[in-house]
């Protein structure tokens, strides 16, 4: 089976800090991706990376960086934490080539941001 | 931007009602259409990864279809039971690496 932790399920962080979200997978996937979660809004793409050291922008990039530098970690940085960014992130992995992109998600990490 | 469409937002429904929900999404560049289920407190988990106009996948008293041309999925429960509380998320993929999700159905069983 498909794999994917976070390293927390819940955490509380103050506004101004810097947030550090950390994905690792166990299937040797390509692809790995962070979305948050807000109700009524869906799951939303925030950076996806292909490939160690490779990211690309997702739809709401803004506040959030990320840092890929061995094929099974991808972590989510926020750089000075928002309340805005108090949402429910969502790491997920996926393989590449010859496949639907079928992703498996990790269990979430529930960010509040006070 | 390109919208993927689930109806209805929510729905409650007694034991052993059947129901179904829909996913729409534009038919230009398709490549597959995927739908999770997501329980509270676990991972969205894969259902079905469907790619052929008119594919049909099943599994349990679950089942969907697909409409590439006039782009639209459909997701049928048969004989719901309250385990099958859950919200229901569509993905569209159009051969790139990320998919496109819907806002999702939620659906509440009451036993």
């Amino acid at each position: 089976d498909v794999k994917v932790t976070q390293s927390s399920r819940y955490l509380v962080k103050r506004t101004g800090e810097k947030v550090f979200l950390e994905c690792v997978q166990d299937m040797d996937h390509e692809n790995m991706f962070w979305y948050r979660q807000d109700p009524g809004l869906g799951l939303r793409l925030i950076y996806f990376s292909y490939d160690v050291k490779m990211k690309e922008k997702g739809d709401i990039p803004e506040g959030y960086s990320v840092s890929r530098e061995k094929k099974e970690r991808f972590s989510l940085i926020l750089e000075s934490a928002s309340t805005n960014q108090t949402s429910m992130y969502l790491c997920a992995s996926s393989p590449h080539t010859g496949t639907t992109y079928e992703q498996y998600f990790g269990p979430g990490t529930r960010l509040t941001v006070t | 931007i390109l919208n993927v469409e689930q109806s209805p937002q929510s729905l409650h429904v007694q034991e052993g009602d059947s129901t179904n929900f829909t996913c729409s999404f534009p038919s230009s560049n398709f490549y597959a259409l995927h739908w999770y289920r997501w329980e509270t407190a676990k991972s969205p988990e894969a259902l079905f990864v469907m790619t052929l106009n008119g594919d049909e996948k099943k599994k349990g008293r679950i089942s969907a279809t697909l409409n590439t041309k006039e782009g639209y999925s459909y997701l049928y429960i048969k004989g719901s039971q309250p385990e099958d509380s859950a919200t229901y998320l569509c993905a569209l993929n159009q051969a790139g690496t990320a998919l496109i999700f819907g806002k999702g159905t939620t659906l509440s069983v009451s036993s």
